[in-house]
């Protein structure tokens, strides 16, 4: 079956330093979401990217969508205490349910 | 801001004990999943509803675990004998529509543990 794997697992960064994100589909995907996890929270929507080579900002994050529709990224810009928890991607398959990645536990030191 | 809302948060239990976990979406969301997560991964989807309808339930492990949404808006999962793998997180989240594209809005969730 269709997999949606997300690199690295852990990442432990400065206050300040830049972070990214990598997820990687086996198969192409329709659209591409992206999640924040609080420790001991939930899952909260941050966007959607459904355009091939689609680009996105929301302030210090920037989100990319490949070419092939089959990979995407997530790059913090001078990260942030309140940036900590774990970044999840969740692609769309052929199927019409969303994929999520094993996620990318952002850890940062003040 | 309206939210969805499940109970309990948190549900200790012995093996072979039943459990039930009760979801309940934003008002006017057709669509309603439960999702389990176990502790470092990524959430997998367990079950999907269109109003009352089950969409798809391919990864339900349909032997202990049954989901009903028998009037289209409130849910209840159960889990009967629950085993002690079942430990883990779960979500209940729902959308609008059955569009991919729409935003799945996700509950406080369950944590279960299995003694």
């Amino acid at each position: 079956g269709q997999q949606v794997m997300q690199i690295p697992q852990y990442q432990h960064v400065q206050e300040g330093e830049d972070f990214t994100t990598y997820c990687n589909s086996s198969t192409t995907l329709s659209n591409i979401q992206w999640y924040k996890q609080r420790p001991g929270g939930h899952p909260v929507f941050l966007i959607q990217l459904v355009k091939s080579g689609e680009v996105k900002k929301q302030k210090r994050l920037t989100f990319q969508f490949g070419e092939a529709k089959k990979n995407s990224s997530l790059h913090i810009t001078a990260t942030q205490t309140t940036d900590v928890g774990t970044y999840f991607c969740a692609g769309g398959d052929s199927s019409y349910k969303l994929i999520f990645g094993s996620g990318t536990r952002l850890l940062v030191r003040p | 801001e309206a939210e969805v809302a499940q109970s309990p948060r948190y549900k200790i239990t012995e093996k072979s004990q039943a459990v039930a976990f009760w979801c309940d979406p934003i008002s006017g969301h057709a669509t309603l999943y439960w999702y389990r997560q176990i502790l470092g991964q990524g959430p997998e989807l367990l079950v999907q509803f269109q109003d009352e309808s089950v969409v798809d339930d391919s990864q339900l492990p349909k032997d202990r675990f049954s989901a009903e949404r028998l009037k289209g808006v409130d849910s209840t999962l159960k889990i009967q004998p629950a085993e002690l793998g079942d430990s883990a997180m779960y979500l209940c989240a729902s959308s609008w529509g059955t569009d991919l594209q729409e935003t799945q809005y996700f509950g406080p969730g369950t944590r279960l543990l299995v003694l």
